[in-house]
Protein backbone atom coordinates (compact mmCIF):
# COMPACT_ATOMS: atom_id res chain seq x y z
CA UNK A 1 0.00 0.00 0.00
CA UNK A 2 1.42 3.32 -0.86
CA UNK A 3 1.59 5.21 2.02
CA UNK A 4 3.87 7.84 4.27
CA UNK A 5 4.43 6.54 7.39
CA UNK A 6 5.83 8.08 10.69
CA UNK A 7 7.02 7.37 14.14
CA UNK A 8 6.23 7.88 16.93
CA UNK A 9 2.57 8.93 16.35
CA UNK A 10 2.43 10.27 20.07
CA UNK A 11 5.88 11.70 22.37
CA UNK A 12 6.11 13.07 25.27
CA UNK A 13 9.76 14.50 26.46
CA UNK A 14 11.47 16.82 28.71
CA UNK A 15 13.17 20.23 27.42
CA UNK A 16 16.43 19.92 26.05
CA UNK A 17 16.16 16.32 25.54
CA UNK A 18 16.91 15.39 21.67
CA UNK A 19 14.46 13.72 19.60
CA UNK A 20 13.65 12.49 16.06
CA UNK A 21 10.63 11.91 14.30
CA UNK A 22 11.41 9.44 11.33
CA UNK A 23 9.03 9.78 8.15
CA UNK A 24 9.45 7.47 5.32
CA UNK A 25 7.40 6.98 1.92
CA UNK A 26 7.34 3.84 -0.02
CA UNK A 27 6.08 5.61 -3.15
CA UNK A 28 9.65 6.67 -4.97
CA UNK A 29 8.43 10.77 -4.63
CA UNK A 30 11.62 13.49 -4.71
CA UNK A 31 9.65 15.90 -2.90
CA UNK A 32 8.91 15.56 1.25
CA UNK A 33 8.58 18.18 3.28
CA UNK A 34 7.62 18.51 7.56
CA UNK A 35 4.51 20.59 8.59
CA UNK A 36 3.67 21.68 12.40
CA UNK A 37 0.10 22.18 12.69
CA UNK A 38 -1.14 24.28 15.91
CA UNK A 39 -4.93 25.44 16.75
CA UNK A 40 -5.88 28.29 14.60
CA UNK A 41 -2.48 28.48 12.41
CA UNK A 42 -3.42 25.74 9.91
CA UNK A 43 -0.24 24.23 8.82
CA UNK A 44 3.20 25.76 8.45
CA UNK A 45 5.88 24.29 6.62
CA UNK A 46 9.39 23.55 8.45
CA UNK A 47 11.09 22.13 5.81
CA UNK A 48 11.22 20.49 2.21
CA UNK A 49 13.71 18.67 0.57
CA UNK A 50 13.22 18.57 -3.57
CA UNK A 51 15.50 15.31 -3.24
CA UNK A 52 18.41 13.58 -1.89
CA UNK A 53 21.12 16.24 -0.25
CA UNK A 54 18.56 18.93 -0.98
CA UNK A 55 16.80 20.50 1.73
CA UNK A 56 15.54 23.96 2.64
CA UNK A 57 14.13 26.04 4.62
CA UNK A 58 10.06 26.50 4.98
CA UNK A 59 8.47 29.47 6.86
CA UNK A 60 8.90 27.84 10.27
CA UNK A 61 12.56 26.26 10.58
CA UNK A 62 14.05 27.25 13.75
CA UNK A 63 14.97 24.76 16.85
CA UNK A 64 14.60 22.25 13.39
CA UNK A 65 16.95 19.77 11.56
CA UNK A 66 16.13 17.61 9.01
CA UNK A 67 18.58 15.08 6.50
CA UNK A 68 17.75 13.69 3.47
CA UNK A 69 20.44 10.81 2.96
CA UNK A 70 18.29 8.63 0.98
CA UNK A 71 14.94 9.26 -1.31
CA UNK A 72 12.48 7.21 1.11
CA UNK A 73 13.88 8.69 4.22
CA UNK A 74 13.17 12.53 5.59
CA UNK A 75 13.61 12.33 9.61
CA UNK A 76 12.78 15.67 11.51
CA UNK A 77 15.12 16.35 14.57
CA UNK A 78 15.08 18.49 17.55
CA UNK A 79 18.43 19.17 19.26
CA UNK A 80 17.49 20.79 22.21
CA UNK A 81 13.00 20.63 22.34
CA UNK A 82 11.47 23.37 23.74
CA UNK A 83 7.37 23.86 24.91
CA UNK A 84 6.65 26.28 22.46
CA UNK A 85 7.34 23.26 20.10
CA UNK A 86 4.62 21.23 21.44
CA UNK A 87 2.27 20.71 18.57
CA UNK A 88 1.08 18.26 16.18
CA UNK A 89 3.57 17.55 13.26
CA UNK A 90 2.61 15.91 10.03
CA UNK A 91 5.20 14.69 6.73
CA UNK A 92 4.28 14.56 3.72
CA UNK A 93 5.50 13.39 0.19
CA UNK A 94 5.00 14.05 -3.47
CA UNK A 95 5.95 12.66 -7.01
CA UNK A 96 7.76 15.55 -7.76
CA UNK A 97 8.35 19.87 -7.00
CA UNK A 98 5.75 22.28 -8.86
CA UNK A 99 2.35 23.63 -8.39
CA UNK A 100 0.06 20.94 -9.75
CA UNK A 101 1.41 18.07 -7.39
CA UNK A 102 -0.66 16.73 -4.74
CA UNK A 103 0.77 15.87 -1.29
CA UNK A 104 0.67 12.62 0.49
CA UNK A 105 0.25 13.33 3.90
CA UNK A 106 1.30 10.84 6.98
CA UNK A 107 -0.85 9.88 9.86
CA UNK A 108 0.36 12.51 12.14
CA UNK A 109 2.85 13.13 15.06
CA UNK A 110 1.64 14.50 18.28
CA UNK A 111 4.82 15.72 20.46
CA UNK A 112 4.47 17.52 23.72
CA UNK A 113 7.66 18.83 25.53
CA UNK A 114 7.40 19.46 28.94
CA UNK B 1 2.04 38.71 -1.52
CA UNK B 2 0.63 35.42 -1.63
CA UNK B 3 -2.16 34.21 0.74
CA UNK B 4 -5.13 31.83 1.20
CA UNK B 5 -8.12 33.01 3.86
CA UNK B 6 -10.68 30.71 4.97
CA UNK B 7 -13.13 32.85 5.87
CA UNK B 8 -15.10 30.59 8.66
CA UNK B 9 -13.65 29.18 11.05
CA UNK B 10 -16.31 26.88 12.02
CA UNK B 11 -19.03 26.33 10.11
CA UNK B 12 -22.22 24.10 11.44
CA UNK B 13 -24.88 22.82 9.48
CA UNK B 14 -27.78 20.25 9.70
CA UNK B 15 -27.30 16.78 8.16
CA UNK B 16 -29.05 16.92 4.53
CA UNK B 17 -28.71 20.54 3.82
CA UNK B 18 -25.84 22.30 1.81
CA UNK B 19 -22.14 22.97 3.07
CA UNK B 20 -20.44 26.10 1.75
CA UNK B 21 -16.68 26.43 2.74
CA UNK B 22 -15.32 29.62 1.84
CA UNK B 23 -12.21 30.56 0.41
CA UNK B 24 -9.86 33.39 -0.85
CA UNK B 25 -6.49 33.62 -2.18
CA UNK B 26 -4.16 36.91 -3.32
CA UNK B 27 -1.83 36.54 -6.27
CA UNK B 28 -0.68 37.93 -8.78
CA UNK B 29 0.12 34.57 -10.66
CA UNK B 30 -2.47 32.38 -11.70
CA UNK B 31 -2.54 29.59 -8.85
CA UNK B 32 -3.08 25.52 -8.55
CA UNK B 33 -5.67 25.40 -5.64
CA UNK B 34 -6.45 22.61 -3.42
CA UNK B 35 -9.00 21.48 -0.43
CA UNK B 36 -8.35 18.46 2.01
CA UNK B 37 -9.71 17.20 4.86
CA UNK B 38 -8.89 16.15 8.40
CA UNK B 39 -10.96 13.50 10.08
CA UNK B 40 -10.27 13.68 13.85
CA UNK B 41 -6.67 12.14 14.79
CA UNK B 42 -6.43 11.31 11.30
CA UNK B 43 -3.66 12.80 8.25
CA UNK B 44 -4.76 15.25 5.26
CA UNK B 45 -6.52 13.62 2.56
CA UNK B 46 -7.22 15.60 -0.82
CA UNK B 47 -10.76 16.49 -1.71
CA UNK B 48 -10.40 17.76 -4.84
CA UNK B 49 -7.46 20.22 -7.00
CA UNK B 50 -7.93 22.64 -9.36
CA UNK B 51 -4.64 23.14 -12.05
CA UNK B 52 -6.25 25.53 -14.59
CA UNK B 53 -8.64 23.08 -16.83
CA UNK B 54 -12.52 23.23 -16.05
CA UNK B 55 -13.23 25.70 -13.64
CA UNK B 56 -15.36 23.55 -11.52
CA UNK B 57 -13.88 20.97 -9.79
CA UNK B 58 -15.37 17.46 -8.66
CA UNK B 59 -13.64 15.91 -5.80
CA UNK B 60 -14.79 12.58 -3.61
CA UNK B 61 -17.37 12.37 -1.20
CA UNK B 62 -19.78 14.76 -3.77
CA UNK B 63 -17.87 17.76 -3.01
CA UNK B 64 -17.13 20.42 -5.41
CA UNK B 65 -15.38 23.97 -5.76
CA UNK B 66 -15.42 26.15 -8.50
CA UNK B 67 -12.69 28.79 -9.45
CA UNK B 68 -13.68 32.09 -9.54
CA UNK B 69 -10.68 34.59 -10.74
CA UNK B 70 -12.70 37.68 -11.30
CA UNK B 71 -13.53 37.02 -7.30
CA UNK B 72 -10.36 35.19 -6.59
CA UNK B 73 -12.16 32.86 -4.75
CA UNK B 74 -12.33 28.33 -4.72
CA UNK B 75 -15.32 27.74 -2.03
CA UNK B 76 -15.89 24.07 -1.15
CA UNK B 77 -19.25 22.98 -1.45
CA UNK B 78 -21.88 20.15 -1.12
CA UNK B 79 -25.07 19.96 -1.60
CA UNK B 80 -26.36 17.48 1.18
CA UNK B 81 -24.25 16.92 4.18
CA UNK B 82 -23.56 13.95 5.93
CA UNK B 83 -22.70 13.05 9.80
CA UNK B 84 -19.24 11.65 8.09
CA UNK B 85 -18.35 14.92 6.83
CA UNK B 86 -17.53 16.43 9.59
CA UNK B 87 -13.99 17.60 9.70
CA UNK B 88 -11.46 20.06 9.42
CA UNK B 89 -11.26 21.40 6.14
CA UNK B 90 -8.04 23.48 4.70
CA UNK B 91 -7.89 25.54 1.71
CA UNK B 92 -4.33 24.94 0.27
CA UNK B 93 -2.30 26.81 -2.57
CA UNK B 94 0.32 26.43 -4.63
CA UNK B 95 1.99 29.26 -7.20
CA UNK B 96 4.14 28.85 -10.60
CA UNK B 97 7.74 28.42 -9.18
CA UNK B 98 7.08 27.95 -5.88
CA UNK B 99 8.59 25.03 -4.23
CA UNK B 100 6.05 24.51 -1.16
CA UNK B 101 2.20 24.88 -0.19
CA UNK B 102 0.19 27.68 1.19
CA UNK B 103 -2.45 26.63 4.16
CA UNK B 104 -5.56 28.33 5.30
CA UNK B 105 -6.16 28.00 8.97
CA UNK B 106 -8.78 25.84 7.88
CA UNK B 107 -12.57 25.59 8.83
CA UNK B 108 -14.36 22.99 11.16
CA UNK B 109 -17.49 21.56 10.11
CA UNK B 110 -20.13 20.38 12.40
CA UNK B 111 -22.76 18.12 10.92
CA UNK B 112 -26.27 18.22 12.86
CA UNK B 113 -27.99 15.45 13.33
Amino acid sequence: EAQVTQNPRYLITVTGKKLTVTCSQNMNHEYMSWYRQDPGLGLRQIYYSMNVEVTDKGDVPEGYKVSRKEKRNFPLILESPSPNQTSLYFCASSPRTGAYNEQFFGPGTRLTVL
Amino acid sequence: AQSVTQLDSHVSVSEGTPVLLRCNYSSSYSPSLFWYVQHPNKGLQLLLKYTSAATLVKGINGFEAEFKKSETSFHLTKPSAHMSDAAEYFCVVSFPGANNLFFGTGTRLTVIP
